[in-house]
């Protein structure tokens, strides 16, 4: 399996400003995801974070509202600019592990970052 | 647009019953289907199904695919008060496209 860590855990801002969380992954992995969960909802895909190159959006996600790094295949960060109470949620990074012998893939969650926009 | 429904919404049963949590989807180049126990913050994996027919056990959960219908369900058997969480199903071709989730309060 795969350890994650985000920071921060949680963190409550003001409207207009912007937040950026970590996600530390404790091996090397291909793939990287950020998942949005918003009260009372399911997860919700962001983006890919691709490393080297740009992250891979999903439909009703920009790159300005939520820029994501990913310099290396351990580490990657998403930014929620220009916050308002609409993008109060829980964010989540995601890994997918594959595994040899059998050959299977598995993914694996953070322990997610609650924002809280006022 | 890839889609996973999951039913019911909720469920409250009493300790010691069983249930079983359905999952259905539409997964453009399906490559598997995957369940999750949420109960705080992050989802925590549970099985990944890949083959029609094959259950897979946890103790007293179990799991089973059907690819021809495109369904999956989720059994537990003799439930306790900590199996109270949503109950998540992703169906994956290289992300994951989750359902709404089953809310399983389990009452003692």
């Amino acid at each position: 399996s795969a350890v994650i860590s985000q920071k921060p855990s949680r963190d409550i801002c003001q409207r207009g400003t912007s937040l950026t969380i970590q996600c530390q992954v404790d091996s090397q992995v291909t793939m990287m995801f950020w998942y949005r969960q918003q009260p009372g909802q399911s997860l919700t895909l962001i983006a890919t974070a691709n490393q080297g190159s740009e992250a891979t959006y999903e439909s009703g996600f920009v790159i300005d509202k939520f820029p994501i790094s990913r310099p290396n295949l351990t580490f990657s960060t998403l930014t929620v600019s220009n916050m308002s109470p609409e993008d109060s949620s829980i964010y989540l990074c995601s890994v997918e592990v594959r595994f040899q012998l059998p050959t299977y893939n598995e993914q694996f969650f953070g322990p997610g970052t609650r924002l809280t926009v006022l | 647009e890839d889609k996973v429904v999951q039913s019911p919404l909720s469920l409250v049963v009493h300790e010691g019953d069983t249930v079983t949590l359905n999952c259905s989807y539409e997964v453009t180049n399906f490559r598997s289907l995957l369940w999750y126990k949420q109960e705080k913050k992050a989802p925590t994996f549970l099985f990944m199904l890949t083959s029609s027919g094959i259950e897979k056990k946890s103790g007293r959960l179990s799991s089973i695919l059907d690819k021809k219908e495109l369904f999956s369900i989720l059994n537990i058997t003799a439930t306790q008060t900590g199996d109270s969480a949503i109950y998540l199903c992703g169906g994956s071709n290289y992300k994951l496209t989750f359902g709404k989730g089953t809310l399983l309060t389990v009452n003692p």
